[in-house]
């Protein structure tokens, strides 16, 4: 139980697109959903947290026009990366924690997807 | 803010050796302290948690420790196996500040 999906896994785009990342939790409705970033030997660095039906919080740093979420419902959010640019490669991990499976401070990990601006 | 300290960043050991590594945090209000294992292009896999009202949590290998008077915590492998070659994570309360990682590798 308690599986995370993303997709796409990889995705390589030009520079001035958008690129729309999808984060579901798969056998459980989470609460919250978590949005990270991870450049190369580094650590995960939160950029945003998001519940259902409302804003997200983004964090310090994070500009919000620049990575648009989404939660539209309890299995599905999204990250949007508008117009990236070659600085915005990076690994973006999502995660999603519940109240109902467990404590909702245990937070479960997406496989991650690879993104490359050209 | 929280800010989670992690050492060492690179550990080697034989297999069948323990591992232990270690992190700080610096929020007193901090109570909830997991351990996370990444492989490479992986995500990170929740292997053991602990929270502040307990001292001491095993699951079969691995272990964690909790010291809150001096803010630190630790995880335990023992009786390693190449598997458990990966990059670990330490992270402390809900909004989860992450150490900075460690590199374990398991030499057979």
């Amino acid at each position: 139980g308690a599986v995370v999906s993303q997709h796409p896994s990889w995705v390589i785009c030009k520079s001035g697109t958008s690129v729309k990342i999808e984060c579901r939790s798969l056998d459980f409705q989470a609460t919250t959903m978590f949005w990270y970033r991870q450049f190369p030997k580094q650590s995960l660095m939160l950029m945003a947290t998001s519940n259902e039906g409302s804003k997200a919080t983004y964090e310090q740093g994070v500009e919000k026009d620049k990575f648009l979420i989404n939660h539209a419902s309890l299995t599905l959010s999204t990250l949007t990366v508008t117009s990236a640019h070659p600085e915005d490669s990076s690994f973006y991990i999502c995660s999603a924690s519940s109240l109902v499976i467990t404590r909702a401070d245990t937070q479960y990990f997406g496989p991650g997807t690879r993104l490359t601006v050209l | 803010g929280e800010n989670v300290e992690q050492h060492p960043s690179t550990l080697s050991v034989q297999e069948g050796d323990s591992a232990v590594i270690k992190c700080t945090y610096s929020d007193s209000a901090s109570n909830y302290f997991p351990w996370y294992k990444q492989e490479l292009g992986k995500g990170p896999q929740l292997i053991i948690d602990i929270r502040s009202n307990v001292g001491e949590k095993k699951d079969q290998r691995i272990a964690v420790t909790l010291n809150k008077t001096a803010k630190h915590f630790s995880l335990h492998i023992t009786e390693t196996q190449p598997e458990d070659s990966a990059v670990y994570f330490c992270a402390a309360r809900l909004k989860l500040v992450f150490g900075a990682g460690t590199i374990l590798r398991v030499k057979s």
